[in-house]
């Protein structure tokens, strides 16, 4: 069974500054997909970025990027330019390709603190 | 606002008994899914409905149900709840509730069982 490992129960950071929260996981398949889910205070689950395995260039989303290292299975999550909106929950996530597996497999989260 | 809806927002019961959770998916998806989120942990995958069908099954408690409704609305029904049954329930949907459709999550049930 996949598992997915989040190291960092809490960061913080200074606003503008960047910072990189960590993600492993574990699995024997060879193809899946990446999450990160923000959960702000509101406690709304909202995708971040996402990631293909098959893929080898690293996702980005504006501030947001990943550093996928598929041989150690690790997904780290930066974010630049920090802003107080990002201060939440990040979870990162694993999705399997195989039709009986479809739900996401979860972090235990890691919580965001940025300092003004 | 993902376009997902669940009622109610929050729920109080007691031990012992039975609620009903309601998620209405986005205009469009056929697949729901349901997750559970015990107090700052991640989420628990319970199960899956594709078009009415039941697709995929976690660890999802007996004393737990849930169907999907030909409209596409799904319930989730828990029974002979436990003080430990109290979290955060999160409904998602996606199109065709393949690995590739994003899920879209909507605001969650809070249920607190006394």
């Amino acid at each position: 069974a996949q598992t997915v490992t989040q190291s960092q129960p809490e960061m913080s950071v200074q606003e503008a500054e960047t910072v990189t929260l960590s993600c492993t996981y574990d699995t024997s398949e060879s193809d899946y997909y990446l999450f990160w889910y923000k959960q702000p205070p509101s406690r709304q689950m909202i995708l971040v970025i996402r990631q293909e395995a098959y893929k080898q260039q690293n996702a980005t989303e504006n501030r947001f990027s990943v550093n996928f290292q598929k041989a150690a299975k690790s997904f780290s999550l930066k974010i630049s330019d920090s802003q107080l909106g990002d201060a939440a929950m990040y979870f990162c996530a694993y999705r399997s390709l195989f039709i009986s597996n479809y739900q996401l497999i979860w972090g235990a989260g890691t919580k965001l603190i940025i300092k003004p | 606002d993902s376009g997902v809806t669940q009622t109610p927002k929050h729920l109080i019961t007691a031990t012992g008994q039975r609620v009903t959770l309601r998620c209405s998916p986005r205009s469009g998806d056929l697949s729901v899914y349901w997750y559970q989120q015990s107090l700052d942990q991640g989420l628990q995958f319970l199960i899956q409905y594709y078009n009415g069908e039941e697709r995929a099954k976690g660890n999802i408690l007996e004393r737990f149900s849930a169907q999907q409704f030909p409209d596409l609305h799904s319930e989730l029904n828990l029974s002979s709840l436990e003080l430990g049954d109290s979290a955060l329930y999160f409904c998602a949907s996606s199109v065709w509730g393949l690995p590739s459709n994003e899920q879209f999550f909507g605001p969650g049930t809070r249920l607190t069982v006394l």
